[in-house]
């Protein structure tokens, strides 16, 4: 089974429209993040959490609003679609560690979104 | 801020062709460097990572140093496959600014027999 999971993979939706994105991870780790991927643009931050209790706005948060139901899992929610949010949407994950060493992310496989 | 420059693709290269994708960085402190790589239809996984200067990162035949002189990090592999077809992306992990990635565009490489 696949450590980082994302549901729904697709989804197709009119503007104006509220939609959660949700993302699961079975790593335990600490931290999670959402990004968005448009051709030619690389990934965007929108948020991240290092914890259950600590949100953090990105790059691009506004339109976009995160809940942190528990460690393993972290949502995302598009309050009213419009269509230049269509994009590849990507959760990640990754566990700090101290010492000198550093943390690496883990994606999940992406949520094709598109608003009409 | 800080960020990440990588070479712009499309790039084509026939099998067992020598590769170069140049990455570059601005970042204040001391980053983290990494590749990543998008094969069609996936997530991002990590190919390699450097945590400091002059470190070497490596995996799959894949290798990257870390320039802090030149404040750079190219990736390169000495004879590329088919398989290796994907877009790769360079990124940084900042040492302060709380910790975030910055992810560069991403460079595709198509690798033809």
């Amino acid at each position: 089974d696949a450590d980082v999971t994302q549901t729904p993979r697709n989804r197709i939706t009119k503007t104006g429209k509220r939609i959660m994105l949700e993302c699961s991870q079975t790593k335990g780790h600490d931290r999670m993040y959402w990004y968005r991927q448009d051709p030619g643009l690389g990934l965007q931050l929108i948020y991240y959490s290092f914890d259950v209790k600590d949100i953090n706005k990105g790059e691009i948060s506004d339109g976009y609003s995160v809940s942190r139901q528990a460690q393993a899992k972290f949502s995302l929610s598009l309050e009213s679609a419009i269509p230049n949010q269509t994009a590849l949407y990507f959760c990640a994950t990754s566990e700090y560690t101290s010492g000198g060493s550093t943390d690496t992310q883990y994606f999940g496989p992406g949520t094709r979104l598109t608003v009409l | 801020g800080d960020s990440v420059t990588q070479m712009e693709g499309p790039v084509t290269l026939s099998e067992e062709a020598f590769l170069t994708i140049n990455c570059t960085y601005t970042a204040t402190g001391y980053p983290s460097l990494f590749w990543y790589v998008q094969y069609p239809g996936e997530g991002l996984q990590l190919l390699l990572k450097a945590t400091k200067a002059d470190d070497k990162g490596s995996n799959k035949g894949f290798e990257a140093t870390y320039r802090k002189e030149t404040t750079s990090f190219h990736l390169e592999k000495g004879s590329v496959q088919v398989s290796d077809s994907a877009v790769y992306f360079c990124a940084l992990r900042a040492s302060n600014t709380g910790n975030q990635f910055y992810f560069g565009t991403g460079t595709s490489l198509t690798v033809i027999p």
